[in-house]
Order: structure tokens, then sequence, then C-alpha cells
């Protein structure tokens, strides 16, 4: 069984461009979260879907970042305009719907350059 | 909010040695705990769960943890380090109503193995 994947696994853009992460989930999995790791500090909550629907995205820094789930499959996460403080590594996780214990299986980040 | 707190950055152990990393956490109700580890280049990969079933919580790759509602800690311990324990561990809480909730995570403790 696949795990969850994200691409890029780098990316590195100028002050003020755009990028946009993607996220593929753990088929069958309903719930999809996003975090990130700014350098050197904890891994931060930024926000939750359940299937296509925002349960939480009370960690998403500001409006420069949109996620989408269409479908409630994938997802993507937009920054724009990206900042030099969006630097950092994006996780995605993926879990059951009914999983006690929220066992959360992370894909392996997507690392972030702002310059 | 819930909160976590790692003791140390960086722990270094010599082969064969017992590995402990200490992590406490701060909850208003009973907390579902999770140790993460992070290997390089790789996702977080879960090492072992407590959800208010026993307080002694057995993992993978011979470790395990504690929970200890009174001193509110749940360190993770292996009698034996191996090369391949050196990695990143996170130490985490899951908040809310636990099921499917978003994890608030320590800083990170990065061990090192010595031969």
């Amino acid at each position: 069984e696949a795990g969850v994947t994200q691409f890029p696994s780098h990316s590195v853009i100028e002050k003020g461009q755009t990028v946009t992460l993607r996220c593929d989930p753990i088929s069958g999995h309903d719930n999809l979260y996003w975090y990130r790791r700014v350098m050197g500090k904890e891994i931060k909550f930024l926000l939750h879907f359940v299937k296509e629907s925002k349960q939480d995205e009370s960690g998403m820094p500001n409006n420069r970042f949109l996620a989408e789930r269409t479908g409630g499959t994938y997802s993507t996460l937009k920054v724009q305009p990206a900042e030099l403080e969006d630097s950092g590594v994006y996780f995605c996780a993926s879990s059951q719907e009914g999983a006690w214990g929220n066992e959360q299986f992370f894909g392996p980040g997507t690392r972030l350059t702002v310059l | 909010a819930q909160s976590v707190t790692q003791l140390g950055s960086h722990v270094s152990v010599s082969e064969g040695a017992l590995v402990l990393l200490r992590c406490n956490y701060s909850s208003s109700v009973p907390p579902y705990l999770f140790w993460y580890v992070q290997y390089p280049n790789q996702g977080l990969q879960l090492l072992l769960k407590y959800t208010s079933a026993a307080t002694l919580v057995k993992g993978i790759n011979g470790f395990e943890a504690e929970f200890k509602k009174s001193e509110t800690s749940f360190h993770l311990t292996k009698p034996s380090a191996h090369m391949s324990d050196a990695a990143e561990y996170f130490c985490a809480v899951s908040e809310g109503l636990g099921r499917w909730d978003k994890l608030s995570f320590g800083a990170g403790t990065t061990v090192t193995v010595r031969a």
C-alpha cells in the first residue's frame, strides 16, 4: 500500500512568487492534515480536511495560504505571494475516519525555501 | 490549548546504552500521546501511542514509553541503542476530542549514536 506522497520534495522560489504544494493521502483516508516546521521550531498544525471539507483551519498563518481538497482525494496548498518567513518543511498527513488514537501517517514533506 | 515540552534538543548515546528521551505535556483533558521518529529524508513514523489503556506502551524497534499522569510525562526509552536509532524524535499530544484532531508537537530531540 502506498504511503502519503508529497510533491515537490524541494522548492526554491523568490519572494513574491507563488508556489503550490501537493499531497496525496493514503487511499481511503478521509482525514488530511497539513503541518509546517519552520527552521528550529516545532511542527505546527495548519489545517485539517475531512473529505473535501475544511474541519479546522485555525493554524493557517494568513490569507496568503490557500488549501483545497477537490473531490476529497489529493490536496494542494498554495502560497501566494510567498514571503521569507514561509520557508520551512511542509508536512501532509492522513488518517482514517474512526481511527481511535488519531494515528496520522505522514508524508516525507516538502522543503520550501523562499529567497 | 495543549502543549508539549521535550527536554534536550540533542542526545548522544553510546551503542548499547540506554536511550531516554523526555517529554512533558500539559492538557486539561485526558490526552492521547504519541512518539514519532523521523529518519533522514523520510516522513514521520509512529513509534508508539498512548490512548488511555495501559500506561506502559510498547512500540516498534524496541522502544517503550510510560504515561505518568501525576508527573504529566510520557518519556521514551530503549534499553540498548543501535546505530540505526540515530534520528529525530518527536513527542506529540492530540488536542480536542481525540478521534481525529490535530497534533501538537514538541520541538524534537535529535539522537546520535556513538560506536
